[in-house]
Formats: C-alpha cells, sequence, structure tokens
C-alpha cells in the first residue's frame, strides 16, 4: 500500500495551524498512525487508529480521516514542533510510511 | 523504563553481511512483537522486518525479502537482524521498535535509538 503524504515542506508561525495530508492507495479501515521524527532521536508515536493520542502527546495534535484520506493537524505551533512528520498505514502486514513532510517554524 | 538498544552497526563492504541486535528491558518482551524500521541519509522511514511474540509470523519488506533475516531470542530479550548480501541503498540507521498492542493491527509505541550501517567500498 503506497501512502502520499502532502505538503513535502511547510512552513508556519508560533500560534498558527496547519494540516498535513496523508492519501493512502488503497482502504486501510483506521489503521493509520502519525509520527514525529527529529534529527539523531528515534521517532515518536503521535497519534494511531487515526485519531487516538500517544502517551504524553498534548492535545494540540489531532487526527481525523477515513478510508484512504487522513490528516494531521498541530494547532497552536509551538517552537518544539518543528520536525519531519510521518504517516503509517498498519493495515496490512507490510507496513508502509508516508514520504515525510517537514515542518519549519518560522 | 522501557528501553531498546541496538547495536552491530558499523561498515561493510558491498556483498557483505552484518547482524544487528536489538536488545530490550523494562517490560516483558516476550508478549510483543518487534520491527526494524530504517532511514537512508536524508530519506524518509521505511519499515524493514516484523517478527511476532512468539516467532510464529515473520515479514520482510520487498525490498530486503531473500537477503535479511529476522530472529529472535526472548530469554535474552533480544532480537536479531542478519543482513547478507548489502548494498549500497542498504545505508541507514536502522532502528528497532516494539508494537503498541499485543496481536493484531499496531503501530510502534518505543523506538531504539537507531545503529549505523554503512555500506561502502
Amino acid at each position: 500500500i503506497d501512502m502520499t503524504q502532502s505538503p513535502f515542506t511547510l512552513s508556519a508561525f508560533i500560534g498558527d495551524r496547519v494540516t498535513i495530508t496523508c492519501r493512502a492507495s488503497q482502504n486501510i479501515n483506521k489503521w493509520l498512525a502519525w509520527y514525529q521524527k527529529k534529527p539523531g532521536k528515534a521517532p515518536k508515536l503521535l497519534i494511531y487508529k487515526v485519531s487516538t493520542l500517544g502517551s504524553g502527546v498534548p492535545s494540540r495534535f489531532n487526527g481525523s480521516g477515513s478510508g484512504t484520506e487522513f490528516t494531521l493537524t498541530i494547532n497552536n505551533l509551538q517552537p518544539d514542533d518543528s520536525a519531519n512528520y510521518y504517516c503509517q498505514q498498519y493495515n496490512t502486514q507490510l507496513i508502509t510510511f508516508g514520504q515525510g513532510t517537514q515542518l519549519e517554524i518560522k | 523504563e522501557v528501553l531498546l538498544v541496538e547495536s552491530g552497526g558499523g561498515l561493510v563492504k558491498p556483498g557483505g553481511s552484518l547482524r544487528l541486535s536489538c536488545t530490550a528491558s523494562g517490560f516483558t518482551f516476550s508478549n510483543y512483537n518487534i520491527n526494524w524500521v530504517r532511514q537512508a541519509p536524508g530519506k524518509g522511514l521505511e519499515w524493514v522486518s516484523s517478527i511476532s511474540s512468539t516467532s510464529t509470523h515473520i515479514h520482510y519488506a520487498d525490498s530486503v525479502k531473500g537477503r535479511f533475516t529476522i530472529s529472535r531470542d526472548n530469554a535474552k530479550n533480544s532480537v536479531y537482524l542478519q543482513m547478507n548480501s548489502l548494498r549500497a541503498d542498504d545505508t541507514a540507521v536502522y532502528f528497532c521498535a516494539r508494537d503498541l498492542l499485543f496481536g493484531g493491527q499496531s503501530p510502534f509505541d518505543y523506538w531504539g535509538q537507531g545503529t549505523l550501517v554503512t555500506v561502502s567500498s
């Protein structure tokens, strides 16, 4: 299953709201997760099963969607949100990630 | 505290082999599926392989099938990735990651810090 994220890069100000989109090449039901990845660090699970927050993840992060179209929304952007974001489908045993979205905080 | 620590990375020539280890602590290792995920320099995340808690179910990405072998030793709280016939495009940081949930579909909740594998002559 191919996962296509958009945009590839994103730039926004502190306090802004941003949205990242992920499209699956076929129906993945609700088996969609989002990760935050910073250079030199391990990925961090933000959201799973489309909209369930990971442990310790602030409520500024919100996931939605179904079937093949999904979005990650980050509200009230903070400097620490500068990172790469990846969607992941785990509907099948052959797990796939989106190509990533680089978020820059101005 | 849940910890996953990878080791075994390094520099290897094309066609060579390397064995990565992932040693876990802080949880009941034998209950959880474990995965390997890699990130090539400047690239995104790529799932490589997964192994179920009892080694019953094993899966590989097409890019490594037939060259990589995943295994585990629950007595040693460890998962291994034997990598053979290595190619330049296998160069990446390799992470091990734990499934969040028992059985069925699951994302990955805990990750190691990664080990770098460089394939170059």
